[in-house]
């Protein structure tokens, strides 16, 4: 049971260039979510995914698209990078437990991706 | 949307000493989550507490939403206790966002 693993580890881009991350997760897990955290902060939530085939833009989703064609894997990605978008890129996982608001939800982490765009 | 405050920002203890970490949050929660993050930026899930007290091992915390804060106890700190520690909550209705806190960096000397 690897829990959510994300790929690559680590990328550097130029400027314009065009870059997919992908976050895998095998605890059957229905909601998805890409977060990135930058020097001194906090994570801050990208887009995220309620189910195979629902996204949905979170606090900072400009300048990125996601998909979410396999209830396993979410895929995050840079049409056109820019400076702005270096930055350590976590997934999560989480299920829900119970129809309330209030029901169960933790979210699980994967190791992170460091991109760097020049 | 919800403001989420940690404090002190920073921490500096010798080891076998102990420490308490809050989280402040500006509105409702339905859900809150400890977070260490190790030297090696990896995540790692320490409480789930939306209220209540939990412990585990050296480790507890304690929420008390009504009043709008947690806390987070260390005892006997280890150097490997060492990191940054994220509050991250739920707000009522959020469609189950997490909203970090800016983090309390721990350095735990020997």
């Amino acid at each position: 049971n690897a829990g959510v693993t994300q790929t690559p580890k680590f990328r550097v881009l130029k400027t314009g260039q065009s870059m997919t991350l992908l976050c895998a997760q095998d605890m059957n897990h229905e909601y998805m979510y890409w977060y990135r955290q930058d020097p001194g902060m906090g994570l801050r939530l990208i887009h995220y995914s309620v189910g195979e085939g629902t996204t949905a833009k979170g606090e900072v989703p400009d300048g990125y698209n996601v998909s979410r064609l396999k209830k396993q894997n979410f895929l995050l990605g840079l049409e056109s990078a820019a400076p702005s978008q270096t930055s350590v890129y976590f997934c999560a996982s989480s299920y829900i437990l119970g129809l309330a608001w209030s029901s169960y939800n933790e979210q699980f982490f994967g190791p992170g991706t460091r991109l760097t765009v020049l | 949307g919800i403001q989420v405050e940690q404090s002190p920002p920073d921490l500096i203890l010798q080891e076998g000493a102990n420490s308490t970490l809050r989280c402040n949050f500006s509105d409702s929660v339905n859900n809150l989550q400890w977070f260490h993050q190790n030297p090696w930026g990896q995540l790692i899930n320490l409480f789930y507490i939306p209220s209540g007290t939990k412990q585990n091992g050296r480790l507890s915390a304690t929420t008390v939403a009504t009043e709008r804060y947690s806390l987070l106890y260390i005892s006997s700190s280890q150097t490997t206790d060492s990191g940054v520690y994220f509050c991250a909550v739920e707000r009522s209705g959020s469609a189950r966002q997490l909203t970090f806190g800016s983090g309390t960096q721990l350095t735990v000397l020997p």
